[in-house]
Parts: C-alpha cells; structure tokens; sequence
C-alpha cells in the first residue's frame, strides 16, 4: 500500500514569499489532516478534511493560510506571505472513515525555512 | 492550544533497559494514542487504547490509560538503539486528534 505523499520535501523562501505543498493522501482514506510543527514542539492542526468538506480549520491563521482538497483526493496548503514563524514542518496525513477514523497515517513532511 | 503534555521531556537510557514515558490531558476522550517520529521524518502510530479501557500490548510496547487521572504511560521494554526517536501522545475527542509536546528519547548502543 503506498503511503502518504508529500512535495517538495524541502523549501527555502524568504518573508513576503509564497510557498505551497502538495498531498497525496492513501487511497480510500477519506480523512485529509494538515499539521504544522513547529522544531522541538510537537504537532498542531492546521485543517481537516472530510472527503473535500472542512472539519475543522480553527486554528488556521486564515490571513495567510489557505487550503483545499479538490475532488476529495489531493490536497494544497498554500502561504501568502510567509512570515519569519512560520518556519516549521508541514505534515500531512490521511485516515479512513468509521471506527479508525482517528489513527493517522503520516507523510514524511515539507520542511519550510523562512529567511 | 495543545491537549496532552509528555513527562519527561526527555530521556536518555542503556540500550537493554525500560523506557517510561507519561502523558496527561485536560478534558475527556474517546481514545488516546501514541506515535514515533524519527528524526527528520513523519509519525508513525504506534498504539490505540479506548477510553474503556485500562491496559493494553504491543509487542515491547505496554500503555496504560487511567481516565481517572486524565494520564496514560507508555512503557518500551528491552529497548534499542533503534528506538532512539521523539513519542508523542495524542488524545481522540470527537474526529479530532490532538498532540503533546513529545518525549525525545536517546537509547544509547
């Protein structure tokens, strides 16, 4: 089964830029997760998918984070401007409706340096 | 805002010996799960327990749940170098999952 994908893996942009990553989640998973983290914190929520519907997007800084999953498979989250703190990994991940909804598969993650 | 909080922050050991890890969270869940991450890569899930119940196995792996107390424990036993990674908690409520801060454990060959 092929995991969750991710690009680019690496990003480099100074502040003021635009920057957005791409996911590919597991087939079948209808769940769609958008986590930001930030080094040495642990993973927080940015947006979730349920097929191409937001769940939630609460902690979404909406002024320059935007995101969607087309046709409920693909996703982007886009940056426009980035800032300084919004240096930090981008991970992406998918889980199936139903009673395993909550366990996550991860991709390896988009790690953004802002200069 | 982050729901569970990781104790210690980190932890280094002798290849061989038991890794004790603890988690505490503030409101009710249906479930609590904890998950590896190696350095430079994705978390990995690891283990589920359901807010019903108390204990449960893995492998080298044993987590407790005490909803009492609103903290659980993760136990790696015999542990290797390969074990060397961050652990985080995360608590389930609703179709929401919610992580820690991360224990950072260093298992020395």
């Amino acid at each position: 089964e092929a995991g969750v994908a991710q690009s680019p893996r690496y990003k480099i942009i100074e502040k003021r830029q635009s920057v957005a990553f791409w996911c590919n989640p597991i087939s079948g998973h209808a769940t769609l997760y958008w986590y930001q983290q930030i080094l040495g914190q642990g993973p927080k929520l940015l947006i979730q998918f349920q097929n191409n519907g937001v769940v939630d997007d609460s902690q979404l800084p909406k002024d320059r984070f935007s995101a969607e999953r087309l046709k409920g498979v693909d996703s982007t989250l886009k940056i426009q401007p980035a800032k300084l703190e919004d240096s930090a990994v981008y991970l992406c991940a998918s889980s199936l409706s139903g009673v395993e909804a909550n366990v996550l598969t991860f991709g390896a993650g988009s790690r953004l340096t802002v200069l | 805002s982050q729901q569970g909080e990781e104790d210690p922050q980190a932890l280094s050991i002798q290849e061989g010996e038991n890794a004790t890890m603890n988690c505490s969270y503030k409101t009710s869940i249906n479930n609590l799960q904890w998950y590896r991450q190696n350095s430079g890569r994705g978390l990995v899930h690891l283990i589920l327990i359901r807010s019903n119940e108390r204990e449960k196995h893995s492998g080298r792996l044993r987590v407790t749940l005490d909803t009492s107390k609103k903290s659980s424990s993760l136990l790696i036993t015999a542990s290797r170098a390969a074990d060397t990674a961050s652990y985080f908690c995360a608590t389930a409520a609703g179709n929401k999952l919610t992580f820690g801060g991360g224990t950072r454990v260093l298992v020395k060959p």
